[in-house]
Protein backbone atom coordinates (compact mmCIF):
# COMPACT_ATOMS: atom_id res chain seq x y z
CA UNK A 1 0.00 0.00 0.00
CA UNK A 2 1.23 3.15 -0.97
CA UNK A 3 1.10 5.76 1.84
CA UNK A 4 2.64 8.82 3.25
CA UNK A 5 2.91 9.30 7.30
CA UNK A 6 3.96 12.82 9.11
CA UNK A 7 5.28 13.82 12.09
CA UNK A 8 2.80 14.83 15.00
CA UNK A 9 1.21 18.20 15.99
CA UNK A 10 3.79 20.71 16.87
CA UNK A 11 3.28 23.84 19.33
CA UNK A 12 5.85 26.32 19.36
CA UNK A 13 6.61 29.71 20.09
CA UNK A 14 7.22 32.80 17.93
CA UNK A 15 10.78 32.90 17.01
CA UNK A 16 11.27 29.07 17.16
CA UNK A 17 12.15 26.61 14.38
CA UNK A 18 10.67 23.22 13.18
CA UNK A 19 11.14 20.52 10.90
CA UNK A 20 8.04 18.52 10.19
CA UNK A 21 8.51 15.15 8.26
CA UNK A 22 6.69 13.01 5.61
CA UNK A 23 7.57 9.29 4.95
CA UNK A 24 6.86 7.38 2.41
CA UNK A 25 6.43 3.72 1.67
CA UNK A 26 5.22 1.31 -0.29
CA UNK A 27 6.47 2.64 -3.35
CA UNK A 28 9.98 3.97 -5.19
CA UNK A 29 10.21 7.14 -3.34
CA UNK A 30 12.93 8.54 -5.88
CA UNK A 31 10.69 8.38 -8.46
CA UNK A 32 7.87 11.01 -7.39
CA UNK A 33 7.28 14.33 -5.99
CA UNK A 34 6.00 15.21 -3.09
CA UNK A 35 4.39 18.29 -2.49
CA UNK A 36 3.39 20.32 0.45
CA UNK A 37 0.14 21.87 0.98
CA UNK A 38 -0.84 24.58 3.70
CA UNK A 39 -4.62 24.79 5.01
CA UNK A 40 -5.16 27.31 7.83
CA UNK A 41 -7.79 26.98 10.14
CA UNK A 42 -11.15 26.97 8.92
CA UNK A 43 -9.40 27.92 5.43
CA UNK A 44 -8.97 26.49 1.78
CA UNK A 45 -5.77 24.79 0.03
CA UNK A 46 -2.73 26.78 -0.63
CA UNK A 47 0.30 24.65 -2.74
CA UNK A 48 3.89 25.58 -1.08
CA UNK A 49 6.24 23.83 -2.94
CA UNK A 50 7.66 20.03 -4.24
CA UNK A 51 10.54 18.31 -3.63
CA UNK A 52 12.30 15.66 -5.92
CA UNK A 53 13.61 13.87 -3.73
CA UNK A 54 15.30 11.31 -6.51
CA UNK A 55 17.85 14.78 -6.78
CA UNK A 56 16.22 17.00 -4.60
CA UNK A 57 15.31 19.20 -7.02
CA UNK A 58 12.54 21.75 -5.03
CA UNK A 59 10.56 24.09 -6.29
CA UNK A 60 8.04 26.79 -4.24
CA UNK A 61 5.23 28.26 -4.66
CA UNK A 62 6.36 32.81 -5.20
CA UNK A 63 3.96 33.31 -1.64
CA UNK A 64 6.10 30.51 0.12
CA UNK A 65 9.45 30.98 -2.14
CA UNK A 66 11.53 32.29 1.10
CA UNK A 67 9.74 32.00 3.95
CA UNK A 68 10.10 27.69 4.19
CA UNK A 69 12.90 25.18 3.20
CA UNK A 70 11.44 22.10 1.45
CA UNK A 71 14.39 19.34 1.62
CA UNK A 72 14.60 15.12 1.13
CA UNK A 73 16.39 12.33 2.26
CA UNK A 74 16.14 9.46 0.08
CA UNK A 75 17.75 7.27 2.22
CA UNK A 76 15.01 7.31 4.34
CA UNK A 77 12.61 8.20 2.50
CA UNK A 78 11.70 11.18 3.97
CA UNK A 79 10.49 14.71 2.95
CA UNK A 80 10.33 17.63 4.94
CA UNK A 81 9.01 21.14 5.33
CA UNK A 82 11.14 23.58 7.96
CA UNK A 83 10.94 26.74 9.67
CA UNK A 84 13.85 29.06 11.21
CA UNK A 85 11.66 31.61 12.45
CA UNK A 86 7.91 30.64 12.96
CA UNK A 87 5.58 33.38 12.53
CA UNK A 88 1.70 33.22 14.67
CA UNK A 89 0.87 33.46 11.05
CA UNK A 90 2.43 30.00 10.50
CA UNK A 91 -0.63 28.15 12.55
CA UNK A 92 -2.32 25.84 10.20
CA UNK A 93 -2.19 21.58 8.91
CA UNK A 94 0.49 20.83 6.73
CA UNK A 95 0.00 18.06 4.63
CA UNK A 96 2.30 16.08 2.12
CA UNK A 97 1.01 14.59 -0.93
CA UNK A 98 2.61 12.44 -3.80
CA UNK A 99 3.12 13.66 -7.49
CA UNK A 100 3.72 11.70 -10.12
CA UNK A 101 4.51 14.66 -12.40
CA UNK A 102 4.34 18.35 -11.99
CA UNK A 103 1.21 19.87 -12.32
CA UNK A 104 0.01 16.12 -12.17
CA UNK A 105 -2.72 14.25 -9.22
CA UNK A 106 -2.14 14.85 -5.67
CA UNK A 107 -2.53 11.02 -4.63
CA UNK A 108 -2.12 9.54 -1.65
CA UNK A 109 -1.90 12.62 1.20
CA UNK A 110 -0.54 11.84 4.15
CA UNK A 111 -2.55 12.80 7.51
CA UNK A 112 -1.86 15.87 8.19
CA UNK A 113 0.35 18.05 11.30
CA UNK A 114 -1.18 20.40 12.66
CA UNK A 115 1.53 23.40 13.46
CA UNK A 116 0.58 25.64 16.21
CA UNK A 117 2.61 28.83 16.96
CA UNK A 118 1.69 31.18 19.90
CA UNK A 119 3.35 32.62 22.55
CA UNK B 1 -8.05 35.22 -4.09
CA UNK B 2 -7.96 31.79 -5.77
CA UNK B 3 -6.58 31.43 -9.53
CA UNK B 4 -9.02 28.83 -9.82
CA UNK B 5 -12.65 29.72 -9.06
CA UNK B 6 -15.59 27.89 -7.13
CA UNK B 7 -18.67 28.83 -5.82
CA UNK B 8 -18.15 28.98 -1.82
CA UNK B 9 -20.87 26.56 -1.00
CA UNK B 10 -23.84 24.41 -3.06
CA UNK B 11 -26.75 22.92 -1.42
CA UNK B 12 -29.35 19.31 -1.98
CA UNK B 13 -31.52 17.60 -1.55
CA UNK B 14 -30.43 13.36 -0.67
CA UNK B 15 -31.00 11.93 -4.16
CA UNK B 16 -30.49 14.91 -5.88
CA UNK B 17 -27.84 16.11 -8.38
CA UNK B 18 -25.58 19.10 -8.18
CA UNK B 19 -22.41 20.52 -9.86
CA UNK B 20 -19.42 22.07 -8.73
CA UNK B 21 -17.82 24.53 -11.16
CA UNK B 22 -14.14 25.62 -11.67
CA UNK B 23 -13.32 28.79 -13.31
CA UNK B 24 -9.28 29.62 -14.25
CA UNK B 25 -7.87 31.31 -17.36
CA UNK B 26 -5.62 30.52 -20.46
CA UNK B 27 -2.61 30.16 -18.14
CA UNK B 28 -4.46 27.15 -16.24
CA UNK B 29 -6.92 25.41 -17.38
CA UNK B 30 -7.88 27.12 -20.50
CA UNK B 31 -4.44 26.59 -21.29
CA UNK B 32 -4.48 22.46 -21.60
CA UNK B 33 -3.78 21.55 -18.16
CA UNK B 34 -5.57 18.86 -16.65
CA UNK B 35 -8.03 19.34 -13.91
CA UNK B 36 -8.15 16.91 -10.77
CA UNK B 37 -10.67 17.18 -7.87
CA UNK B 38 -10.24 16.10 -4.38
CA UNK B 39 -12.91 15.53 -1.47
CA UNK B 40 -11.81 16.66 2.24
CA UNK B 41 -14.33 15.33 4.81
CA UNK B 42 -14.79 17.16 7.68
CA UNK B 43 -11.45 16.49 9.96
CA UNK B 44 -9.62 14.40 6.95
CA UNK B 45 -6.91 15.01 4.55
CA UNK B 46 -7.74 15.98 1.28
CA UNK B 47 -8.34 12.78 -1.01
CA UNK B 48 -8.39 12.23 -4.66
CA UNK B 49 -12.08 12.47 -6.34
CA UNK B 50 -11.23 12.72 -10.42
CA UNK B 51 -8.11 12.63 -12.01
CA UNK B 52 -7.43 14.00 -15.64
CA UNK B 53 -10.43 16.12 -15.79
CA UNK B 54 -12.98 12.51 -15.74
CA UNK B 55 -11.15 9.86 -14.52
CA UNK B 56 -12.41 8.05 -10.90
CA UNK B 57 -9.86 6.30 -9.04
CA UNK B 58 -10.65 2.98 -7.90
CA UNK B 59 -13.11 3.34 -5.08
CA UNK B 60 -14.54 6.34 -6.24
CA UNK B 61 -18.43 5.66 -6.57
CA UNK B 62 -19.79 6.17 -10.00
CA UNK B 63 -21.92 9.11 -9.08
CA UNK B 64 -18.98 11.37 -9.37
CA UNK B 65 -18.17 12.72 -12.52
CA UNK B 66 -15.59 15.18 -14.04
CA UNK B 67 -15.59 17.10 -17.14
CA UNK B 68 -13.38 20.07 -18.44
CA UNK B 69 -14.43 23.08 -21.36
CA UNK B 70 -12.12 25.51 -21.87
CA UNK B 71 -11.05 27.60 -19.27
CA UNK B 72 -13.17 26.02 -16.57
CA UNK B 73 -14.16 22.53 -14.95
CA UNK B 74 -16.99 20.83 -13.44
CA UNK B 75 -17.53 18.24 -10.58
CA UNK B 76 -21.11 16.61 -10.97
CA UNK B 77 -22.58 14.70 -7.99
CA UNK B 78 -25.74 12.60 -8.34
CA UNK B 79 -27.86 10.46 -6.15
CA UNK B 80 -26.71 12.89 -3.23
CA UNK B 81 -26.05 10.94 0.09
CA UNK B 82 -25.84 12.54 3.57
CA UNK B 83 -22.01 10.65 3.37
CA UNK B 84 -21.36 13.07 0.31
CA UNK B 85 -21.17 16.20 2.76
CA UNK B 86 -17.51 17.35 2.26
CA UNK B 87 -15.66 20.42 1.02
CA UNK B 88 -14.80 20.09 -2.45
CA UNK B 89 -11.69 21.26 -4.16
CA UNK B 90 -10.48 21.81 -7.67
CA UNK B 91 -6.52 21.51 -8.79
CA UNK B 92 -4.59 22.56 -12.04
CA UNK B 93 -1.14 23.25 -12.96
CA UNK B 94 -0.44 27.34 -13.85
CA UNK B 95 2.44 28.53 -16.02
CA UNK B 96 2.06 32.11 -15.10
CA UNK B 97 3.08 31.00 -11.60
CA UNK B 98 5.18 27.68 -12.50
CA UNK B 99 3.13 25.28 -9.99
CA UNK B 100 0.07 23.91 -8.90
CA UNK B 101 -2.80 25.99 -8.39
CA UNK B 102 -6.29 25.26 -6.33
CA UNK B 103 -9.74 26.78 -6.14
CA UNK B 104 -10.86 28.28 -2.45
CA UNK B 105 -13.07 24.84 -1.86
CA UNK B 106 -17.13 24.76 -2.19
CA UNK B 107 -18.51 23.44 0.49
CA UNK B 108 -21.48 21.03 0.09
CA UNK B 109 -24.34 20.57 2.55
CA UNK B 110 -27.15 17.70 2.08
CA UNK B 111 -30.26 19.40 3.04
Amino acid sequence: EVQLVQSGAEVRKPGESLKISCKGSGYSFTSYWIAWVRQMPGKGLEWMGIIYPGDSDARYSPSFQGQVTISADKSISTAYLQWSSLKASDTAMYYCARQGALGGRFDPWGQGTLVTVSS
Amino acid sequence: QSVLTQPPSVSGAPGQRVTISCTGSSSNIGGGYDVYWYQQLPGTAPRLLIYLNSNRPSGVPDRFSGSKSATSASLAITGLQAEDEADYYCHSYDSSLSGSVFGGGTKLTVL
